[in-house]
Order: C-alpha cells, then structure tokens, then sequence
C-alpha cells in the first residue's frame, strides 16, 4: 500500500527560485493538508483542502499556493524561494469522520 | 485562535519509571489525537480520542481526554528505551473548520 507519497526527499533551491512539492494518495481520502515542520515549532498548517477544487489557507499560507484538481494529487508551489522557506514539508490526507491523518515521508528543502 | 500547549518540551527519564505528558488546548474540542515521531521520520498515529473521558491504551502508553479542562494525558507506565520519540498532541479549531492544529512536541529520551 503506497498511502501518501511525497516527491522529492530532498532539494536545495537558491533563492528567488521556484518548485513545486509533489503529494499524492491513493486512499481515496477528501481532506488533505499540507504542514511544514521547523526545528523545535512543531507543524505549523500552510494549505488544506476539503476535496478537489476546493483549497483553504492554514496558519502560515504566505509564500506558497496549492491547487486540487484530482482527488489523488495536492501540490504545494514556492514562488521566489526565501530561506525563511528552509523547513521539512509534510503531505498528510484522511477520510471523512474523525479520521487519523496519514502523512507522507516528508521534503527536506534548504533555501541558499 | 487555538493554541495548544504541551509540557513538558523535554523529558529524560529512566528505564522503568512512570511519567505524563500534559497537552492543554484554548478553545472547546472534543477531538483530539496524538502522534509519534522518530528522529528523520515522518509521524505516525497513536490515539484517536472523541469524547469527554474517552481512554485509550496501547502498550505502554495511555491517553485520556477531559474536554471540560481542555486536557489531554499521556501517561507513560514503567518507559522502555524504545518509547524515546516525539510526541505531538493535536486539536481541531472549531466551528466546521478541518484545521488540524500541533502543540509543539515533547521529545523524550529514555535512559538504561
């Protein structure tokens, strides 16, 4: 079973450039966020969404868009990349109910 | 805005003792959930917890909620080292909002 898959692991990005964090579930699940994770902070919610073509802000949204066209994929996009955005990014998804979250192996990206 | 605290942040105990984490959350919630995490690994989920005294057991953890004090427990019985980890605890904001909100962890470290 495959659950969540992030791509890539890892990535160093100068700054000013741009990617795109790839997530992807096969569960079938509605709802999936996007965290970062800083040393100490705990998860900090960037993006979230309900189902595809439906997105919402989470506590640190600047920097970053997301879109949900499939139920399956929610990409996260860093525009003009800071070392602000130096962080390990996690993808979790979860069904209806009260669902646990299922997250993803994580990207680890350093911004230079 | 949800604030959830834990407490302690750091913990070292011995082989065989007994000791809680204490995760206190600002707004009503009856959801709650705690999570796992190893060092360079993603997180994992311990306990679901959904109502007023809901108890929950596995191993040698325990976790408890009191949606009255806004507080969750996760009491550790007689700790092993393989119990040393990061532990997270996890509440949703109200009013219709998915926004799953992290404390910031308690990492543990169990001694021989």
């Amino acid at each position: 079973n495959a659950g969540v898959t992030q791509t890539p692991k890892f990535r160093i990005l100068k700054i000013g450039q741009s990617m795109t964090l790839q997530c992807t579930q096969d569960m079938n699940h509605n709802y999936m966020y996007w965290y970062r994770q800083d040393p100490g902070m705990g998860l900090k919610l960037i993006y979230y969404s309900v189902g595809a073509g439906i997105t919402d802000k989470g506590e640190v949204p600047n920097g970053y868009n997301v879109s949900r066209s499939t139920t399956e994929d929610f990409p996260l996009r860093l525009e003009l990349a800071a070392p602000s955005q130096t962080s390990v990014y996690f993808c979790a998804s979860r069904g209806t109910g009260y669902e646990k979250l299922f997250f993803g192996s994580g990207t680890q990206l350093s911004v230079l | 805005e949800l604030k959830v605290e834990q407490n302690p942040l750091f913990l070292s105990m011995q082989e065989g003792k007994n000791y809680t984490i204490y995760c206190n959350y600002s707004t009503t919630s009856d959801r709650l959930y705690w999570y796992r995490q190893d060092p360079g690994k993603s997180l994992e989920s311990l306990f679901v917890l959904l109502s007023n005294g809901a108890v929950k057991q596995e191993g040698r953890l325990m976790a408890s909620l009191d949606t009255k004090a806004r507080l969750s427990t996760l009491h550790i019985t007689a700790a092993v080292h393989d119990l040393s980890a990061t532990y997270f605890c996890a509440v949703y904001t109200q009013g219709g909002s998915e926004k799953l909100v992290f404390g910031k962890g308690t990492k543990l470290t169990v001694n021989p």
